[in-house]
């Protein structure tokens, strides 16, 4: 079947601009997660979707990073205002749920460039 | 602070070769520990997942080993390969959504 999908690959965004990343888990997985990752860093935890659940949001850098997610499926990672430091991979993940130990599959990633 | 630290930062090794990669972590309380590996421009894949009950994990070439008296993991690589070469990644859980990352091992196998 097929995997975690993010789109687009790559965005150039001028300083200001907002922009929005799309994310499509692998279907049937209920959990979904958002990261960043910056240039030689590790991966950072922005904000996580279960089911119907109230996201939990606490990894979030700023009010200006928001997300959605509509059922169990197709997510959306807003940052509006866009700074030079938000450039970074950003890198959706889904599980089957999120309780455990159940493997996160990873989406190839958002390229993140802001000018 | 929870924290993952992961030596060595950078790791060049003939192929064929076996290397060893080394994983410290201060996480409290310890849900599982991951290693993934992340090829360039890809996102990671998961290679491991070891609860705290578990001494080590097999998963081909790559066996992790966890000490969690320690609080040290260690994932070891067999006869290396040219595909080997990405950056692997120690991933320690809390619970669901508390995970914290390793900076990774950028592993280069040379011919």
């Amino acid at each position: 079947g097929a995997g975690v999908s993010q789109s687009p690959s790559n965005k150039v965004t001028e300083k200001g601009k907002d922009v929005e990343l799309r994310c499509d888990p692998i279907s049937g997985h209920t959990a979904l997660y958002w990261y960043r990752q910056r240039l030689g860093q590790g991966l950072e935890f922005l904000i996580y979707f279960q089911g119907n659940s109230a996201p939990d949001k606490s990894g979030l850098p700023s009010d200006r990073f928001s997300a959605e997610r509509t059922g169990e499926s197709v997510s959306t990672l807003t940052i509006q205002r866009t700074q030079q430091e938000d450039s970074a991979v950003y890198l959706c993940a889904s599980s089957r749920t999120g309780t455990g130990g159940y493997e996160q599959y990873f989406g190839p990633g958002t390229r993140l460039t802001v000018t | 602070k929870n924290q993952v630290e992961q030596s060595p930062q950078s790791l060049i090794i003939l192929e064929g070769k076996n290397c060893t990669l080394q994983c410290n972590y201060t996480v409290s309380p310890f849900s599982n520990l991951r290693w993934y590996k992340q090829d360039t421009g890809r996102g990671p894949v998961s290679l491991t997942i070891m609860t705290f009950s578990e001494n080590t994990k097999s998963n081909g070439r790559y066996t992790a080993t966890l000490d969690a008296d320690t609080k040290q993991s260690s994932l070891h690589i067999t006869a290396s390969q040219l595909s080997d070469s990405a950056s692997y990644i120690c991933v320690v859980s809390i619970g669901y959504s508390t995970l914290t990352f390793g900076k990774g091992t950028m592993l280069l196998v040379s011919p």
